[in-house]
């Protein structure tokens, strides 16, 4: 139990659906993330919210769209997906910053199908 | 190059030592970082070394850090089943971002 929750851990959706992931962090972090697990890829980072702002949209196309009402919450909005898109999604809080060590705490991820 | 790379598998057997590689990118990243992700799990932080350090021991794991290379290692002695994972090696940047790498699956044999 990492203190960050993420929901559903599995989603398999068609290339006209809309869905979204969550992700929910017990923390009092105040920075959320949102990464991409690809096999035999670098984890990517897709973006950054501080204080519920966002400060990082590493170029990720508008099919997907994220949104933080506060700073215990975030989702990640899915529509109109690639199968190239299937991937583990993996969300992560920090402290400010990063805080002391610049440590993230991630949550199990959703692993995401796209037929 | 522009990502942290590593090699993506390393088998060993149960007893051995094992020990992974990293070279990473930004000579001023303050922290490196070994993160461990076991299967159906997220990441988590495994142990990190500030950059001032040539290494850090802590129990039956052994960071080391070559600044003049960008290299970076982690050996894990006496390999056990339950060290089976995928450990993935990451530095962050001045802007407290983390790049990570590919990730290398440890398959422990008996």
């Amino acid at each position: 139990e990492t203190g960050v929750t993420q929901t559903p851990r599995h989603l398999v959706m068609g290339m006209t659906n809309k869905k979204s992931l969550k992700c929910e962090q017990h923390l009092g972090h105040n920075a959320m993330y949102w990464y991409k697990q690809s096999a035999k890829k670098p984890l990517e980072l897709m973006f950054v919210y501080n204080f519920k702002e966002q400060t990082e949209n590493n170029s990720v196309p508008s099919r997907f769209s994220p949104e933080c009402p506060n700073s215990s919450h975030l989702f990640l909005h899915l529509h109109t997906l690639q199968p190239e898109d299937s991937a583990l999604y993996l969300c992560a809080s920090s402290p400010p910053r990063g805080g002391a060590t610049g440590e993230l705490f991630f949550g199990e991820g959703s692993r995401l199908t796209v037929l | 190059g522009e990502d942290v790379e590593q090699s993506l598998f390393l088998s060993v057997r149960e007893g051995d030592s094992s020990v992974i590689n990293c070279t990473y990118t930004d000579s001023s990243s303050t922290y490196l970082y070994w993160y461990k992700q076991e299967p159906g799990a997220g990441l988590q932080l495994l142990t990190y070394i500030f950059s001032n350090m040539d290494m850090k021991q802590d129990q039956r794991l052994t960071v080391l850090l070559n600044k003049k290379d960008k290299h970076l290692s982690l050996r894990i002695a006496d390999t056990q089943t339950g060290d089976s994972a995928i450990y993935f090696c990451a530095e962050v940047h001045n802007d407290y971002k983390l790049s990570f790498g590919a990730g290398t699956t440890v398959t422990v044999r008996a």
